[in-house]
């Protein structure tokens, strides 16, 4: 099993509509979770990081689910400019290290 | 606009070559790493420095020479590359310690080899 796997989609969604992403990790010790959002050719930037109880920006919201060992993402509202590839990121592995699972493609279609 | 600055952004070379990658940043993160990532996959670690110190090596070849001078820079070293090799090469800093691990990446060098 992959230290963090993920759906690879793509996921291809009308503006406007709601999508979700899971991300499942294989270390129960994992204490750090992160979303980030990757463009074509470009570098990852930092969508979210997640926390236990859950947190919300914007149109987007994360969740931990600790017993079953899965992060989400949702999006509501979709805008053409999410379209992206999607980065679950888990510290999975001792010290500063960070796993990343083989990402999500959303598009968002007019 | 990423706080991480990487040069060059993009680079062609022959495998013959000696070359180097350059990234800097100043917000006074005291960990510095290097990531290879080819298209449609996730970057893969090659190297992390905790305090100018290098702490992790994934295994990469030695045509690849890390090296930080200070805390605030960090090079590559490129020497006899393979095709194979061609990537986008990404920088990342990050705070120390639990929870602060965040990564913030620059924009990467787009490396071809001939």
């Amino acid at each position: 099993r992959k230290e963090v796997e993920q759906d690879p989609g793509p996921f291809n969604v009308p503006e406007g509509a709601t999508v979700a992403f899971n991300c499942t990790y294989s270390n129960s010790a994992s204490q750090s979770f992160f979303w980030y959002r990757q463009d074509c050719r470009k570098e990852p930037k930092l969508l979210m990081s997640v926390y236990s109880s859950g947190n919300e920006d914007g149109r987007f919201t994360a969740q931990l689910n600790r017993a079953s060992q899965y992060i989400s993402l949702l999006i509501r509202d979709s805008k053409l400019s999410d379209s992206a590839t999607y980065l679950c990121v888990v510290n999975s592995r001792a010290g500063n290290m960070l796993t990343f699972g083989g990402g999500t493609r959303l598009m968002v279609k007019p | 606009d990423t706080e991480v600055t990487q040069t060059p952004k993009h680079l062609v070379m022959g495998m013959t070559n000696k070359k180097s990658l350059k990234c800097e940043q100043h917000m006074g993160h005291r960990a510095m790493y290097w990531y290879k990532q080819k298209a449609k996959k996730p970057p893969e670690l090659m190297f992390v420095y905790s305090y100018e110190k290098l702490s992790i090596n994934e295994s990469v070849p030695s045509r690849f020479s890390p090296e930080c001078p200070n805390s605030s820079l960090l090079n590559l070293h490129l020497h006899a590359l393979q095709p194979e090799d061609s990537a986008l090469y990404l920088c990342a800093s990050s705070q120390l310690g639990q929870g602060d691990e965040k990564l913030f990446f620059g924009s990467g060098t787009q490396l071809s080899v001939l």
